[in-house]
This record gives C-alpha cells, sequence and structure tokens, in this order.
C-alpha cells in the first residue's frame, strides 16, 4: 500500500540541526513531488517546502529561507528535512506528504502523510 | 495577501448539517484541499478538486467552491466527525502552500 514512514523522535538542544527522514513505498517515488508541514504543539499545520522529483529543485516557505534544506534518495525512496539552527519555537511534530495534482492543474492535495515525527528543543 | 482564514470553532448537533469555511484570495485561482486531524493523529485527506472524496472518505464529506470562499459540508454529522479541519491551497502569488488556521468542530 502506498505509505510514508518517518524517523523516530529527536531531542535536540538549541542551536543544533536535526534531520528527519521519511521512506516511502507503494508508488513511483520517482514521480512526485513531496511536500513537509509541520505542527507545533496545539497549533495550526504549517507548510515548510517542496521537492521536486529529480530532488535538483526545492522551494521554501520564507520563514525558514536560509535554516531548511531538503533532499532526497531515490536509491532508497526517501526524502530528508534538515532544519539548523535550532530554537524552542522549532519545537513540532514534523510531516512528509505526497504531492498530487488534477490534470488541469487547477487543484493539489497531500496524500498520503507520514505519521509524522516529534522534534524537541530543549536545554 | 496570501493567508486562508477559517473560524476557529464550529459546533454542530449530531445528524445535522455543518458547513466549514475558508476564505482567501489564492482560492479564485485553484481548489481547496480538506484534511481532517483527530487528536494524536496525522492528517487525513477528505475533500480534494472541486469535489472528489478519496476512497473510504464517507459521502456525508463534500466540497463547494465560490469566489474566495472554499467550504467543506458534511451532512449527517456524526460523532466520529468530531476533529479539527484544514483547508490548504497552493498560494496563487508564489510557488508555495498555504494552510487556514484551522477549525475545531464540536459535534453535540
Amino acid at each position: 500500500q502506498v505509505q510514508l514512514v518517518q524517523s523516530g523522535a529527536e531531542v535536540k538542544t538549541p542551536g543544533a540541526s536535526v534531520k528527519v527522514s521519511c521512506k516511502a513505498s507503494g508508488f513511483t517515488f520517482t514521480a512526485y513531488f513531496m511536500h513537509w508541514v509541520r505542527q507545533a504543539p496545539g497549533q495550526g499545520l504549517e507548510w515548510m517546502g517542496i521537492i521536486n522529483p529529480s530532488g535538483d529543485s526545492t522551494s521554501y516557505a520564507q520563514k525558514f529561507q536560509g535554516r531548511v534544506t531538503m533532499t532526497r534518495d531515490t536509491s532508497t525512496s526517501t526524502v530528508y528535512m534538515e532544519l539548523s539552527s535550532l530554537r524552542s519555537e522549532d519545537t513540532a511534530i514534523y510531516y512528509c506528504a505526497r504531492d498530487n495534482s488534477d490534470s488541469d492543474i487547477t487543484g493539489w492535495w497531500f496524500d498520503p502523510w507520514g505519521q509524522g515525527t516529534l522534534v524537541t528543543v530543549s536545554s | 495577501s496570501s493567508e486562508l482564514t477559517q473560524d476557529p470553532a464550529v459546533s454542530v448537533a449530531l445528524g445535522q448539517t455543518v458547513r466549514i469555511t475558508c476564505r482567501g484570495d489564492s482560492l479564485r485561482t485553484y481548489y481547496a484541499s480538506w484534511y481532517q486531524q483527530k487528536p494524536g493523529q496525522a492528517p487525513v485527506l477528505v475533500i480534494y478538486g472541486k469535489n472528489n472524496r478519496p476512497s473510504g472518505i464517507p459521502d456525508r464529506f463534500s466540497g463547494s467552491s465560490s469566489g474566495n470562499t472554499a467550504s467543506l459540508t458534511i451532512t449527517g454529522a456524526q460523532a466520529e466527525d468530531e476533529a479539527d479541519y484544514y483547508c490548504n491551497c497552493r498560494d496563487s502569488s508564489a510557488y508555495h502552500w498555504l494552510f487556514g488556521g484551522g477549525t475545531k468542530l464540536t459535534v453535540l
């Protein structure tokens, strides 16, 4: 079945970096864009960025520009999200999600989603 | 501006119909998608495109759009529909995506 499985929870100190992985299965990995979305405790969903199928093009939300790097490894069907210079406000659940679009490119949707990875930033 | 606005909370009596709305300029150009999120779980897609439901989503969920407003309607709300609902849309002014702030649905 179509599935995204993410890496386990992380605890980091302020200023450190974290790299979260998301392994895809059940679909042709090289045909899909992939998104990353985060959710701080008790807060809503926040889009972080997107990576293209070949991994050579990304677009990041302005809020994360300069701190986030998204990559992918086609040999293992895995996408990665690395966030640097962590601060307490980065404590959140980080989700990967597959991008889908309709044939006339008027709508996009995220499906499936990974199970989420909790990143805790604390001294 | 590039944002999507949702009412923070909505309630509905069991078995009644409820509409959850999402407003934003980008909705004039692109369709919204809708996600249901229950506590401790990842979001789940419930509506996408003009009005499409993924396999497994009950037909009491439907979507519509007019001008700068997208709506998710639940006809005959059930107790298990109590959750947070988020709209999502591509930003019409950049290669970015937007989420609404979410609506907490309470089924009374």
